[in-house]
């Protein structure tokens, strides 16, 4: 079946700027994640959402960023006034409730966005 | 101090090798042990999950030691293939469920 699915690929945007990141997780996955990952930084954990709710937005660095998710499917992570220390690689994944694989994360191709 | 580190490496070993990566974390209500694998410019890919006896998969041994907080991963007989980062991740007892803390990856270089 489909995996993760992320858009756009790449992003090169002003210093200012808006942008917006989406995510389409692998259906029927209720849990969905979003980190990134950072030149020398490893992966960071941003936000999760457990259905349409985030429960856990500890991870946002700071109030620029915001994240929603809708019909429990698609999210769609936007940074507002885009700094330059956000040029990161955008990660997304999505968890089933299937016992089997419960703790596996899928993760998406990602989203490199480039604030110039 | 951060919650997953490891050998930043690079590891860089002949094909047949025998290459070892350690990992270590700090919390010790950590829950979850995994090793994921990170091809360049690509997304991270789970490997193999940790147990605390030990597992094996084909070539790959993963090893957990609660007492110490140290986790590894053994490659036996390199293949190019192997060529990728090597990220150790845990989960939190009590945590967002599932949220995971990566270490920086390993990143292992298999030549001919």
């Amino acid at each position: 079946g489909a995996g993760v699915s992320q858009s756009p690929s790449n992003k090169v945007t002003e210093k200012g700027k808006d942008v917006e990141l989406r995510c389409d997780p692998i259906s029927g996955h209720t849990a969905l994640y979003w980190y990134r990952q950072s030149l020398g930084q490893g992966l960071e954990f941003l936000i999760y959402f457990q259905g349409n709710s985030a429960p856990d937005k500890s991870g946002l660095p700071s109030d620029r960023f915001s994240a929603e998710r809708t019909g429990g499917s698609v999210s769609t992570l936007t940074i507002q006034r885009t700094q330059q220390e956000d040029s990161a690689v955008y990660l997304c994944a999505s968890r089933g409730t299937d016992r089997s694989s419960y703790n596996e994360q899928f993760f998406g191709p990602g989203t490199r966005l480039t604030v110039l | 101090r951060k919650e997953v580190e490891q050998d930043p490496g690079p590891f860089n070993v002949p094909e047949g090798a025998t290459v070892a990566f350690n990992c270590t974390y700090s919390n010790s209500a950590s829950q979850s042990f995994f090793w994921y694998r990170q091809d360049c410019r690509k997304e991270p890919k789970l490997l193999m999950s940790v147990y605390s006896s030990g597992n094996e998969d084909g070539r790959f041994t993963a090893q957990l030691n609660r007492a110490s907080q140290y986790i590894s991963l053994l490659i036996r007989d390199s293949k190019l293939s192997d060529s990728a980062t090597y990220l150790c991740v845990v989960i939190d007892r009590g945590s967002t469920l599932g949220r995971l803390y990566f270490g920086r990856g390993t990143q292992l270089t298999v030549w001919p």
